[in-house]
């Protein structure tokens, strides 16, 4: 069974400053996808980013980046420059993307972590 | 162009009621998915569409069901609503099985 695990239930940055929202998963499927989303307090879920689990490069969209670490079944968030649009909850996701798995395209949540940024 | 688009955005049922929650994926998208998230906690998959047929199937009981239409859309059906199917109703939209997951913006349900 995928597992993702939340450590942070909230985090605090000042504008301007970067963050990292810490991410651990577990699975035994080889083949895997990564998410982070985005959830403001009006409630939509705003896809941020995507990491395969047979990339190679760590992956990036403007001022998010994913630090996949395979080893340590990590996949940490990396927000640059915190702006104040910036605070809401942040839900790091798994899916098993394995052609014989039986969780054909579930995502798996974590617990989420709010972030908040001061100005 | 037009995300994932979820309607109505906002229902109160009373206990005992039927509902039909409907997705319109983003054009040239075949996956659907539906999930559920209650106050305070992540999204909880409920079902997965692809090419119209059912790839995947949550722990929720029988009351729930959907289907995937001809031009892909999705309706997802709850019978003999509780009060703790009281959530937030989101799906999701993929390109294939292996691609970016896109949210419909969600269907807020209030049993009382």
């Amino acid at each position: 069974a995928q597992k993702i695990t939340q450590t942070q239930p909230g985090m605090f940055v000042q504008e301007k400053e970067a963050v990292t929202l810490d991410c651990t998963y577990d699975t035994s499927d080889p083949s895997y996808g990564l998410f982070w989303y985005k959830q403001p307090s009006s409630g939509e879920m705003i896809f941020l980013i995507y990491q395969g689990s047979y990339d190679q490069q760590n992956a990036t969209e403007g001022r998010y980046s994913l630090n996949f670490q395979k080893a340590r079944k990590s996949a940490n968030l990396v927000i640059s420059a915190s702006q104040l649009g910036d605070s809401a909850m942040y839900f790091c996701a798994m899916r098993d993307e394995g052609a014989g798995g039986t969780s054909y395209g579930k995502l798996t949540f974590g617990q989420g972590t709010i972030l908040t940024v001061h100005p | 162009d037009a995300g994932v688009t979820q309607s109505p955005t906002h229902l109160i049922k009373t206990r005992g009621q039927q509902v039909t929650l409907r997705c319109s994926p983003i054009s040239g998208h075949k996956s659907v998915s539906w999930y559920q998230q209650v106050l305070g906690q992540g999204p909880q998959f409920i079902f997965q569409y692809y090419e119209k047929e059912e790839r995947g199937r949550g722990n929720f009981p029988d009351r729930f069901s959907a289907q995937q239409f001809s031009d892909y859309h999705s309706e997802l059906n709850m019978s003999s609503l509780e009060l703790g199917d009281s959530a937030l109703y989101f799906c999701a939209s993929s390109l294939a099985s292996r691609a970016e997951a896109f949210f419909g913006q969600g269907t807020r349900l209030t049993v009382v």
